[in-house]
């Protein structure tokens, strides 16, 4: 089974402080992937990377950096979180496509105050 | 905007009824992508549909893409309170190499 893991279930910060939030998956998957997800939005796509040190803009790349050194990690950065970065964070991870099926992470609920 | 629409955004469904759940784009798709998140969970891969007219199913749940590919179904027939939960549509937009999700409809069970 695919394993894609997230650092943190939960996470709490304040304004302006940077945030990084870890993404790890186990299948040599070359695609991964930075969503949020706010009620009544479904899932945004942040950054994605289809390959190491490759980065895309997703749909709302403002605010946010990514980081892929390693094929297998892929970080995104909240340089300096602001309390509408309050939200739900999903990693994903693919092959192939782009828009091929991807697997979800379990998810990094942040609060920043 | 989102340019995949998904409605209902909220499915009540009574134990044992059919429901059904549509899934719109503004553009022609090479496939649509439907995902199901249970509560507190995060979204699951279920199906991918990549022929005009195609229909798949998977137990209770059918899926249907559009002739013009720009739509698709879901229908879940005698729902249980195992369907709980949101289910998204993804497909990449005619120009595009990424997927854009629809906001979901999220459905709650009446026992």
């Amino acid at each position: 089974d695919v394993k894609v893991t997230q650092s943190s279930r939960y996470l709490v910060k304040r304004t302006g402080e940077k945030v990084f939030l870890e993404c790890v998956q186990d299948m040599d998957h070359e695609n991964m992937f930075w969503y949020r997800q706010d009620p009544g939005l479904g899932l945004r796509l942040i950054y994605f990377s289809y390959d190491v040190k490759m980065k895309e803009k997703g749909d709302i790349p403002e605010g946010y950096s990514v980081s892929r050194e390693k094929k297998e990690r892929f970080s995104l950065i909240l340089e300096s979180a602001s309390t509408n970065q309050t939200s739900m964070y999903l990693c994903a991870s693919g092959v192939g496509n782009t828009y091929n099926e991807q697997f979800f992470g379990p998810g990094t609920r942040l609060t920043v105050l | 905007g989102q340019q995949v629409m998904q409605i209902p955004q909220y499915q009540h469904v009574q134990e044992g009824e059919d429901f059904t759940t549509y899934c719109n784009s503004s553009t022609t798709l090479s496939n649509i992508q439907w995902y199901k998140q249970r509560p507190g969970g995060h979204p699951v891969f279920l199906i991918q549909l990549v022929k005009s007219g195609e229909v798949k199913k998977q137990k209770r749940l059918t899926f249907q893409f559009g002739e013009a590919k720009k739509n698709s179904s879901l229908h879940i027939t005698a729902t249980q309170t195992t369907d709980v939960g949101t289910y998204f549509c993804a497909g990449p937009l005619s120009t595009d190499y990424k997927l854009s999700f629809g906001a979901g409809t999220t459905v709650t069970v009446r026992a």
